[in-house]
């Protein structure tokens, strides 16, 4: 168990461009999270996945924010068009099936984005 | 999720006891009660979660209030390495509890060698 990675650590970018963010989950958990996280702020639910399928993602802050998870197991974050309050750590998560109804969520170390 | 209201920071010394406090005074009856706490440039980690008995694990242990509306979460013997934002979460499981997890600012325990 390697536990949840993500990739890159680290991105630098001017407004206006796209990125895209990378999570490998803990092998064979079938539900995965996003969050945001600001500077002096808890983490903000964005998306969930179930396997492939996104269950949640009203919470997405802008259309600009769109996630994948083509095969069930890992996903990426894109944000298009990106401006300056994109500036964030966006962090991802990973569970298990609900057992008993009590989910224990596993984060990763989370990909620190600055935008210029 | 219900809200929780926590106080934003804490100190205390070094293999000291600590109890970080938390109120949840509009839980209902099938919101778990979970603690992550999230060292510097780390991502939050799992701690300990109940629903109505006090909880131990290797980690921590966690009193619920009879009425639940309160819980407090025991460090038995804080070292440096405790230093972090303490999280207290409800999680409603009523309606598949499949959803992300609602953060407040938690409380910042800062620890005093």
């Amino acid at each position: 168990d390697t536990g949840v990675s993500q990739d890159p650590r680290h991105k630098i970018t001017k407004r206006g461009q796209n990125v895209t963010f990378r999570c490998d989950p803990i092998s064979e958990h079938n539900r995965l999270y996003w969050y945001r996280q600001t500077l002096g702020q808890g983490p903000e639910f964005l998306t969930y996945f179930q396997n492939e399928a996104q269950l949640e993602k009203s919470r997405l802050l802008s259309d600009r924010f769109s996630a994948e998870r083509p095969k069930g197991s890992f996903s990426t974050l894109e944000i298009q068009r990106t401006e300056q309050g994109d500036s964030a750590m966006y962090l991802c998560a990973s569970s298990p099936a609900l057992t008993g109804g009590v989910e224990t969520q596993y984060f990763g170390p989370g990909t620190r984005l600055l935008v210029l | 999720d219900a809200k929780t209201t926590q106080p934003n920071s804490m100190e205390s010394n070094e293999e000291e006891p600590v109890h970080l406090p938390c109120n949840h005074s509009t839980i209902s009856g099938t919101d778990y009660i979970h603690w992550y706490r999230q060292l510097p440039s780390q991502g939050p980690e799992y701690v300990i979660h109940g629903l109505t008995s006090n909880v131990n694990n290797r980690m921590a242990s966690l009193a619920i209030a009879e009425d639940r509306k309160s819980s407090t979460l025991i460090l038995h013997r804080a070292t440096l390495r405790d230093a972090a934002v303490y999280y207290c979460i409800l999680r409603d499981v009523a309606g598949g509890g499949a959803d992300g997890l609602t953060f407040g600012k938690g409380t910042h325990l800062i620890i005093q060698p």
